[in-house]
């Protein structure tokens, strides 16, 4: 089974929209970390947002904000006032088990978002 | 934030010959590094994983004699790509992990473009 599924290949938007990016994720381990990057097309892949499998919160970061409901195992990211520079593709990633030492991070197939003017 | 560089950024080879390629973390120790290979419009595939002063560790599939990887301090690691051949052609791209408080977030190089003719 996949471990991330993003099932959105590909999604528009206007500017100064807001936009969600859907991902979902398979694991029974209790303790694990979801990531989203953004890769433009310079290839760089970009840190966004982290979101902990025991935060109580959902995390935000500027003009990025995860929506993580754990029951249905989802972390969509949310770009709020979409601008032009977020076309890119955005990847969503897990890391399972405990944080503080070498673990593996898996990565989705990726979403391309383009933003039009 | 956490920088991580990689050189060379792009590098064309003739097929036969071995490429080096290094991924610097500038202004932190990551004792974890890891080594990714992205073909076109596809995700990341995880190649390996690199510790200090320790033997690295392959993903299932990955040639460890084909893809050596040297990992010399907390700031250095080096993939050398022996031997190559068109098939190895693709983007490679390095990651550091920065063992902040209960993340475990991998900061990406900008990635080097290998094109063996």
């Amino acid at each position: 089974a996949q471990k991330i599924t993003q099932t959105q290949p590909g999604m528009f938007v206007q500017e100064k929209e807001a936009v969600t990016l859907d991902c979902t994720y398979d694991t029974s381990d209790p303790s694990y970390g979801l990531f989203w990057y953004k890769q433009p097309s310079s290839g760089e892949m970009i840190f966004l947002i982290y979101q902990g499998s025991y935060d109580q919160q959902n995390a935000t970061e500027g003009r990025y904000s995860l929506n993580f409901q754990k029951a249905r195992k989802s972390a969509n990211l949310v770009i709020s006032a979409s601008q032009l520079g977020d076309s890119a593709m955005y990847f969503c990633a897990m890391r399972e088990g405990e944080s503080g030492g070498y673990q593996k991070v898996t990565f989705g197939i990726g979403t391309k978002l383009q933003v039009i003017p | 934030g956490a920088v991580v560089s990689q050189h060379p950024s792009w590098v064309i080879c003739k097929s036969g010959t071995s490429v080096k390629i290094e991924c610097r973390s500038l202004d932190f120790q990551a004792t974890t590094m890891f080594w990714y290979r992205q073909f076109p419009k596809q995700s990341l595939m995880l190649m390996a994983t690199s510790n200090e002063g320790s033997k690295a560790t392959y993903e299932q599939g990955v040639e460890k004699d084909k893809f050596l990887i040297n990992h010399a301090s907390l700031t250095l690691s080096t993939l050398t790509v022996t031997s190559a051949h068109p098939e190895d052609s693709s983007f490679y791209i390095c990651s550091a992990s920065l063992l902040a408080a209960s993340t475990d977030t991998q900061y990406f190089g900008p990635g080097t473009r290998l094109t063996v003719l």
